[in-house]
């Protein structure tokens, strides 16, 4: 079965500027994680959705939002990009996410954004 | 909160030696613990876990893990690596207590030398 696609591979955008990127879950699968990943500060959680409603969320400004579709497809959303905000973004997905991490996390390739 | 700590952040050793990555967390509560490898350019990729039972994991590739709860630990080993397991090896840990998501350690760059 397909895994977890991501949208764009690869993206450039200006200071200032928002963008939004793009998380298509395995088939079946309800929930979905983004995290951002950087050489400094690593792999850090940004949000999960299940059934369309954010279930957690990590320790980042509000500049950073999401949304999932009723498809489970997820989308999430930068907006006054800052140049720290060039990172590597992760999307997994899981059948029910959350604790109940024994049913595994499909993750797939990733964004790179590079703020200039 | 949860922390995750890998001491080594880069590992080289020589082809069909074996390897150890450390990892250890921070608390002795309930946790999941997992071991992710990342290929450049590429997401992450499930090795193995540990949720409850026998402390020694088996994963894929020949990987194995020991869980060592006094020690807090979950090192990663693998008897003669290869080429092609160089990459960038994750510890991660899921707490129970919060329903957080992972926290992950900040990685080990593994390189396999001829």
């Amino acid at each position: 079965k397909a895994g977890v696609t991501q949208t764009p591979r690869y993206l450039i955008k200006t200071r200032g500027q928002q963008v939004t990127l793009s998380c298509s879950p395995i088939s079946g699968h309800r929930s979905v994680s983004w995290y951002q990943q950087t050489p400094g500060q690593g792999l850090q959680f940004l949000f999960e959705y299940f059934s369309e409603t954010q279930r957690n969320k990590g320790n980042f400004p509000g500049r950073f939002s999401g949304r999932q579709f009723s498809n489970s497809r997820s989308e999430m959303n930068v907006s006054t990009l800052e140049l720290g905000d060039s990172a590597l973004y992760l999307c997994a997905s899981s059948l029910i996410g959350g604790a109940s991490a024994n049913y595994g996390y499909t993750f797939g390739s990733g964004t790179r954004l590079t703020v200039v | 909160a949860q922390s995750v700590t890998q001491l080594d952040s880069q590992v080289p050793v020589f082809e069909e030696a074996p390897v150890e990555l450390r990892c250890n967390y921070s608390s002795s509560v309930s946790v999941y613990l997992f071991w992710y490898v990342q290929y450049p350019n590429q997401g992450l990729q499930l090795l193995l876990k540990y949720l409850s039972g026998s402390t020694l994991v088996k994963g894929i590739n020949g990987f194995e893990a020991e869980f060592n709860k006094s020690q807090t630990s979950f090192h990663l080993r693998k008897p003669s690596v290869h080429i092609s397991d160089t990459a960038e090896y994750f510890c991660a840990v899921s707490d129970l207590n919060y329903g957080q998501n992972f926290v992950f350690g900040p990685g080990t760059r593994l390189s396999v030398l001829p």
